[in-house]
């Protein structure tokens, strides 16, 4: 099946600091990336929608001003959180969809290992 | 209402036994839909895709009701390794084909 890499798996940073994890579809081409943030014992919440060559598109509630997206290429994209607060630790998953397959299907999506981010 | 309700759980149930899950999803332009199943601290992983007509894979089933928005996963002869949050997941279509995404319920297998 497709894998999707991200790095790092796991980082610490101080409070202030900015944090950038990379998301890589490693063996199929990816126009659409998707960045997901999970809180502990809640479900995974959609952040933005990463697009190659064009804007992200943010959800409701999430600012784009302090998650940077980058889609550069067909194969990564990365987001940057910016004056990182201890209020953003959390578990973040990339996924992406495979430019080959029909939208929809049933593995339209594929997901990253995910980043466990904890802002000290 | 929230978009996709799963029942809340833990089940906590043993080796062997039958375990059902159910859940509801209010998009009625729902166009697809998934169990994930997700070991704590990982990504979550497909487990099966949900059809009208009911699909099987080995000891899963999963049933699809589009008219009363409600999809089921149903496990027999649990194992200690089918431990783990299950996920509910409804792909709302468009142009971007969000996944969205329930809560998860936790299941552990005791011997």
């Amino acid at each position: 099946g497709a894998v999707v890499s991200q790095h790092p798996s796991r980082v610490i940073c101080k409070s202030g600091t900015s944090v950038k994890i990379e998301c890589r579809s490693l063996d199929f081409q990816a126009t659409t990336m998707f960045w997901y943030r999970q809180f502990p014992k809640k479900s995974l919440m959609l952040m933005a929608t990463s697009n190659e060559g064009s804007k992200a598109t943010y959800e409701q509630g999430v600012e784009k001003d302090k998650f940077l997206i980058n889609h550069a290429s067909l194969t990564l994209s990365t987001l940057t959180v910016t004056s990182a607060h201890p209020e953003d630790s959390s578990f973040y998953i990339c996924s992406a969809r495979d430019n080959g397959r029909l939208a929809g299907g049933p593995h339209e999506q594929y997901f990253g290992p995910g980043t466990r981010l904890t802002v000290t | 209402r929230k978009e996709v309700e799963q029942d809340p759980g833990p089940f906590n149930v043993p080796e062997g036994a039958t375990v059902a899950f159910n859940c509801t999803y209010s998009n009625s332009a729902s166009q697809s839909f998934f169990w994930y199943r997700q070991d704590c601290r990982k990504e979550p992983k497909l487990l099966m895709s949900v059809y009208s007509s009911g699909n099987e894979d080995g000891r899963f089933t999963a049933q699809l009701n589009r008219a009363s928005q409600y999809i089921s996963l149903l496990i027999r002869d649990s194992k200690l390794s089918d431990s783990a949050t299950y996920l509910c997941v409804v792909n709302i279509g468009g142009s971007q084909g969000n996944l969205i995404f329930g809560k998860g319920t936790k299941l552990s297998v005791k011997p």
